[in-house]
């Protein structure tokens, strides 16, 4: 069965930077175009960025583009997230997700937090 | 392209025929998901393309619309439907999700 496991969440400084992986697993992870999602503390679910099955296309946020990076390894099964000049209200459990044909959002991992704050 | 959805939150017993709107600001085609998120939990996909039933996702749920106005039914309310549900647009980036909607008891 589809598995995306996010990791690399944590505690970090304004102004500084992290990179979120997710792994997957239970299928052709190639495939398939992924998406990176954030729900800040008590707050609904935001879209940050999607990337084409073989990286050639990534759509973006506003509130994101130029920060973020989403990429991926597909010799690796893994997408990533790599998030420079964080700000307080980054603060969020991120998610990755892969699409169904369509780009709608079929399967989530179960999310990683980051907290941004000094 | 914004979502707003309506109602914001409603409350209603097990049984009750819900429905949920979510309108686009400009025309989206028939390129809406609904979502459903219980508390600390990630989302699960229950309606695509406006229309189509999820795997696995129970009949009662259905979705309709298509261009700037749709709809998620839930055809018979159950203990386990008590969630917030979003919409989200795919038809052009940013794929924006709506506010969402709270059901509760």
């Amino acid at each position: 069965q589809v598995q995306l496991v996010e990791s690399g969440g944590g505690v970090v400084q304004p102004g500084g930077s992290l990179r979120l992986s997710c792994a997957a697993s239970g299928f052709t992870f190639g495939d398939f175009a992924m998406h990176w999602v954030r729900q800040a503390p008590g707050k609904g679910l935001e879209w940050l960025a999607l990337i084409w099955y073989d990286g050639g296309i990534k759509y973006y946020a506003d509130s994101v583009k130029g920060r973020f990076t989403i990429s991926r390894d597909n010799s690796e099964n893994t997408l990533y997230l790599q998030m420079n000049s964080l700000r307080a209200e980054d603060t969020a459990v991120y998610f990755c997700a892969k699409e169904r044909r369509g780009y709608f959002a079929e399967d989530w991992g179960q999310g990683t937090l980051v907290t941004v704050s000094s | 392209i914004q979502l707003t959805q309506s109602p914001s939150f409603l409350s209603a017993s097990v049984g009750d025929r819900v429905t949920i709107t979510c309108r686009a600001s400009q025309g989206i085609t028939s390129s809406l998901a609904w979502y459903q998120q219980k508390p600390g939990k990630a989302p699960k996909l229950l309606i695509y393309a406006a229309s189509n039933l999820q795997s696995g996702v129970p009949s009662r749920f259905s979705g309709s619309g298509y261009g700037t106005e749709f709809t998620l039914t839930i055809s018979s309310l159950q203990p386990e439907d008590f969630a917030t549900y979003y919409c989200q647009q795919l038809n052009n980036s940013p794929f924006t999700f709506g506010p969402g909607t709270r059901v509760d008891i």
